[in-house]
């Protein structure tokens, strides 16, 4: 399996933007989560789904950002309109569900700068 | 409450000798999981290993070791004979029923190996 997979790797965008971050789990993972990292606030949980159903978004900073999740196969993370304050690593991580005893695997992370 | 607690901000630490970074976690849920996390300066988040709540043993993945004390709720993090390599940030986690078995991480703390 080649492991969770982000795209882009990379992205610049000028303030106001929209942004669309992607990833694809797992096969088989029914858990996916989408994190943000910065250096003020560490690694934060933005939504968690299972099952392709958001359990938890109280992470969600505002209305800007939204997560879709149509499929297993395949999530995105969207933040529209875009502020420099946004600039992060984003990272999504999928797992097996509802399992206390499985780790999460994390794709490359995808760097953010908004201008 | 902080659920997961990692004092240690930074460490120094002189190569070849062992190390340990401090962990601990409050939960009232009997089944739960621990497990630690390296994030070297390249950004990825790489799984190290896994403590489950009801494991006799401390669990043990080559040069790393959990120091599983239940009672205390601590599962510290022990890599011998460090490297280089090992320089890093490190992260610890948890998985329980109460929190939907998202993973809820600690701050982190930085290691630094010396020449």
């Amino acid at each position: 399996d080649a492991g969770v997979i982000q795209s882009p790797r990379h992205e610049v965008t000028e303030m106001g933007q929209e942004v669309t971050l992607r990833c694809k789990p797992i096969s088989g993972h029914n858990s996916l989560f989408w994190y943000r990292q910065t250096m003020m606030r560490g690694l934060e949980l933005l939504i968690y789904f299972n099952n392709n159903v958001p359990i938890d978004d109280s992470g969600m900073p505002e209305d800007r950002f939204s997560a879709k999740m149509p499929n297993a196969s395949f999530s995105t993370l969207k933040i529209q309109p875009s502020e420099p304050r946004d600039s992060a690593v984003y990272f999504c991580a999928s797992s097996f569900p509802d399992r206390r005893n499985t780790e999460a695997f994390f794709g490359q992370g995808t760097r953010l700068t908004v201008v | 409450a902080q659920k997961i607690t990692q004092t240690q901000p930074g460490m120094f630490v002189q190569e070849k000798e062992a190390v340990t970074l401090d962990c601990t976690y409050d939960t009232s849920d009997p089944s739960y999981g621990l497990f630690w996390y390296k994030q070297p300066s390249s950004g990825e988040m790489i799984f190290l290993i896994y403590q489950g709540s009801y494991d006799q043993q401390n669990a043990t993945e080559g040069r790393y070791s959990l120091n599983f004390q239940k009672a205390r709720k601590s599962a510290n993090l022990v890599i011998s004979a460090s490297q280089l390599g090992d320089s890093a940030m490190y992260f610890c986690a948890m998985r329980e029923m109460d929190s939907n078995y998202q993973l809820i991480w600690g701050a982190g703390t930085k290691l630094i190996i010396k020449p």
